[in-house]
């Protein structure tokens, strides 16, 4: 069975903390990816990972970094929190490859952060 | 505009009932589509690819209109079980990392 997991399900913390949000997937995905989603607005694309060490801005990467060491893994940082960054955090992975690509992301079950 | 768009619902329907929604993108070079369901509280999961030519899966059929540059899904029969958030996404290269969400239909089931 596919499994994402991510780190925290549930946290909290103060503004101008660093937030670390892991991200680790059992499939031997090349693509990773950090969503955040909120009311109204969706998921929108903070980063995502396409090989180890590689990264590429979202749509709304300020004020996030990522890190991806390793395959399974692509963590989240935030190096300042901001009240503005409360959200549910979610991860996923797809694999790629023209002719097995089916479009399926994979997510874990998210991440909600409150920010005080 | 939005890239992709969805009626926010909620659309509160009775068991029994037949139930359409639409999405419609902005990107004429869109390469792929497909729906995802998302539960309350719960992670989004893949419930169906868009093929060109329509496609079907039990209850559930799915199409596109490139003319038009919408997608649908059809939900027959409607099940307590089938309340949920719907998402389409789309795709912009066959690579799968340019993909878009629509802001989700939510659907509620009635006894």
């Amino acid at each position: 069975d596919v499994k994402v997991t991510q780190s925290s399900r549930y946290l909290v913390k103060r503004t101008g903390e660093k937030v670390f949000l892991e991200c680790v997937q059992d499939m031997d995905h090349e693509n990773m990816f950090w969503y955040r989603q909120d009311p109204g607005l969706g998921l929108r694309l903070i980063y995502f990972s396409y090989d180890v060490k590689m990264k590429e801005k979202g749509d709304i990467p300020e004020g996030y970094s990522v890190s991806r060491e390793k395959k399974e893994r692509f963590s989240l940082i935030l190096e300042s929190a901001s009240t503005n960054q409360t959200s549910m955090y979610l991860c996923a992975s797809r694999s790629t490859g023209v002719y097995s690509d089916t479009g399926e992301l994979f997510f874990g079950e998210g991440s909600r952060l409150t920010v005080l | 505009r939005k890239e992709v768009e969805q009626d926010p619902g909620p659309f509160n329907v009775p068991e029994g009932a037949t139930v359409a929604f639409n999405c419609t993108y902005s990107n004429s070079a869109s390469q792929s589509f497909f729906w995802y369901r998302q539960d309350c509280r719960k992670e989004p999961k893949l419930l169906m690819s868009v093929y060109s030519s329509g496609n079907e899966d039990g209850r559930f059929t799915a199409q596109l209109n490139r003319a038009s540059q919408y997608i649908s899904l059809l939900i027959r029969d409607s099940k307590l079980s089938d309340s949920a958030t719907y998402l389409c996404v789309v795709t912009l290269n066959n690579a799968g990392n340019m993909l878009t969400f629509g802001g989700g239909t939510r659907l509620m089931v009635k006894p």
